[in-house]
Formats: structure tokens, C-alpha cells, sequence
């Protein structure tokens, strides 16, 4: 069974500080993807990004970086210079691909970020 | 593209009670899932769909029905509403092989 753990529960941070969120997972199948979501306030999903389990490229999309350690199981979310509007619940999924085709995502419990002004 | 809509946005029932959350996709996706959002747990995979006609249950099947009868649409059925069933349901949708799911709005629904 696949697990996702972000122990992490609740960050609170002042605007301009760097932040990272802690994503651990479980798994046994050595083809995953791991992903990163945000719920903000208004409660919808939001994609922020993907990664297969033989990229272990660092990623960096403007504020947001991303590292993927598969020997410590590990796939952080950096978001630098942080800014009140970062301010929502943080997802980390993973997902396997098995023969059956079902593509479940597995979530972790999620991290709640507040940037005060 | 609307993508993933889902209706009810709010719904209350009473213990007991039957309804079904409509959901539809328009960018002609393969697969559909439900999940459950409840505080403090990240979200739990009801049921899912590979394709029209196909569906299989997830972690939490129990209380929930669901039919695939055409790509687009994948309604979720409560049967008899219980307030264990009080949460926040969301609907996602992925193409190919890219497992990437894009989520509706979400439906609050609260059991009496």
C-alpha cells in the first residue's frame, strides 16, 4: 500500500520569509509519480506539478522549487520570498501505475501555510 | 473548456435521504475519480472510472454508487444518506498516461 506523510500540520511564516514544506512517501513500486497540489481559501484544487519516479531533476517554476530525493523518499516544496497569497493547504499525492489502470491518488494529510502581512 | 464541473456547489440532506452529485468533463478524458475531503485526512478515493461503462471502488466505496454511461458524466449516488457522509466531495478527471487529475469545484455536502 501506498502511504503519503506530511508531518507538518500547520506554517506560519511574515511575507518575503522562505518556506518548505515536508512531503515523505511509501512505496513499493519503483514507476510513481508524486505531485504537489494547492487548496486555497476558496477551496478548489490546484495542479502545481508532477514527477515520475526516474526524474530526480530539481525543479524551479519562479518562487516554487521542488526536491525529489527518492533515497530518503522525500519530495519538498520550496516556495521562496513568500507572499500572503501563497497563504492555503498544501497537497502532496502520489500515484502508481498498476496493470488495472486505476490511477488513484494518494494524499498525504496536507500542510497548512499562513503568510502574515 | 469548462472542465470539470460538479452540482450541486452546497447541498444539505437529512439522515436517510438519497441524492446524486452530478459530474461532467468536456476535454474528453478517460478517466474519472470521486474523493471525499474530510479535515484533517487529505482526500479518500471513492470510486473511479477508466471508461464509459467501467467503474471500480476505491478506498472508501461504502454508502456510494456510481455508473458510467457516457465519457463525459460520472454521478455520484448516495444511497441513504448518513452524517458520516458529511464532507466535501470532489470530482477529477485525467487523460492518457500523464495521471495528472484535474478537480472540479467541489460539493459541501452536510448529513442531518
Amino acid at each position: 500500500a501506498q502511504k503519503v506523510t506530511q508531518a507538518q500540520t500547520e506554517i506560519s511564516v511574515v511575507e518575503k520569509e522562505d518556506v518548505t514544506l515536508d512531503c515523505v512517501y511509501e512505496t513499493r513500486d519503483t514507476t510513481y509519480y508524486l505531485f504537489w497540489y494547492k487548496q486555497p481559501p476558496s477551496g478548489e484544487l490546484v495542479f502545481l506539478i508532477r514527477r515520475n519516479s526516474f526524474d530526480e531533476q530539481n525543479e524551479i517554476s519562479g518562487r516554487y522549487s521542488w526536491n525529489f530525493q527518492k533515497s530518503t523518499s522525500s519530495f519538498n516544496f520550496t516556495i521562496t520570498a513568500s507572499q500572503v497569497v501563497d497563504s492555503a493547504v498544501y497537497f502532496c499525492a502520489l500515484s502508481i501505475l498498476p496493470d488495472t489502470g486505476r490511477r488513484a491518488l494518494t494524499f498525504g494529510s496536507g500542510t497548512r501555510l499562513q503568510v502574515q502581512p | 473548456n469548462a472542465g470539470v464541473t460538479q452540482t450541486p456547489k452546497f447541498q444539505v440532506l437529512k439522515t436517510g435521504q438519497s441524492m446524486t452529485l452530478q459530474c461532467a468533463q468536456d476535454m474528453n478524458h478517460e478517466y474519472m475519480s470521486w474523493y471525499r475531503q474530510d479535515p484533517g485526512m487529505g482526500l479518500r478515493l471513492i470510486h473511479y472510472s477508466v471508461g464509459a461503462g467501467i467503474t471500480d471502488q476505491g478506498e472508501v466505496p461504502n454508502g456510494y454508487n456510481v455508473s458510467r454511461s457516457t465519457t463525459e458524466d460520472f454521478p455520484l449516488r448516495l444511497l441513504s444518506a448518513a452524517p458520516s457522509q458529511t464532507s466535501v466531495y470532489f470530482c477529477a478527471s485525467s487523460y492518457g498516461h500523464s495521471y495528472e487529475q484535474y478537480f472540479g469545484p467541489g460539493t459541501r455536502l452536510t448529513v442531518t
